[in-house]
């Protein structure tokens, strides 16, 4: 079965200094890995995701994330961080398929930037 | 590209009534959508996967009879919360693969803006 795990409920930084929000993923085979974020009473915006190659993935706004497959792992990172980067952060995972596949969301990490 | 919408963004209705809310791909065709609901600070909860032209697979705890799903067309799927009820009060969200003809659908969910339902 798929899982994902985004252990901080809640991330503060301040604002210029760099961010790190923590996932943590299950899956049998070799996985896609997505993150999404999503301001208040709005849907999800895609922000990057690795399929294949370069562990180091580059995405929207400026955010990156890097595919750890020993740890399992696929944190995401911003090097300076921006109030307007204030938001609820989804982790995501879907198993490698031919055909469309259903994707299995973390809990969320709100990401809080302070002035 | 890659646009999609739902509609209504928000609905109030009574305890009893039903309720249709509708997604669509704007710019591109998607034979799979997906329906998720979700409650105040907490994640996603896929509800079912809609497949144009075939019956919906739901996920396990998803009363199918409940939250009619009809994906008649490549660029439309609906959602029908029957006889809402106080407690279906939800975010409903929907997302579509973009297809890419022989090539199969792609890896990326787009995501409609979500529709506020109150039932009272």
């Amino acid at each position: 079965a798929q899982s994902v795990a985004q252990p901080e409920d809640q991330v503060n930084v301040a604002e210029g200094n760099p961010l790190t929000v923590k996932c943590t993923y299950s899956v049998s085979g070799n996985p896609y890995l997505f993150w999404y974020v999503q301001y208040p009473n709005r849907g999800l915006q895609f922000l990057l995701k690795y399929i294949t190659g370069d562990n180091l993935v580059k995405g929207s706004y400026g955010f990156e994330a890097e595919f750890n497959k020993s740890q399992t792992s696929f944190h995401l990172k911003k090097p300076s961080a921006l109030v307007s980067d204030s938001a609820l952060y989804f982790c995501a995972v879907s198993q490698r398929r031919s055909s469309a596949s259903k994707i299995i969301f973390g809990s969320g990490t709100r990401l809080s930037i302070r002035p | 590209g890659a646009v999609v919408s739902q509609h209504p963004s928000w609905v109030i209705c009574k305890s009893g009534t039903s309720v249709k809310i509708e997604c669509r791909s704007l710019d591109f065709q998607a034979t799979t959508m997906f329906w998720y609901r979700q409650f105040p600070k907490q994640s996603l909860m896929l509800m079912a996967t809609s497949n144009e032209g075939s019956k919906a697979t739901y996920e396990q705890g998803v009363e199918k009879d409940k939250f009619l799903i009809n994906h008649a067309s490549l660029t439309l799927s609906t959602l029908t919360v029957t006889s809402a009820h106080p407690e279906d009060s939800s975010f409903y969200i929907c997302s579509a693969n973009r297809d890419l003809g022989l090539a199969g659908p792609t890896d990326t969910q787009y995501f409609g803006p979500g529709t506020r339902l109150t039932v009272l």
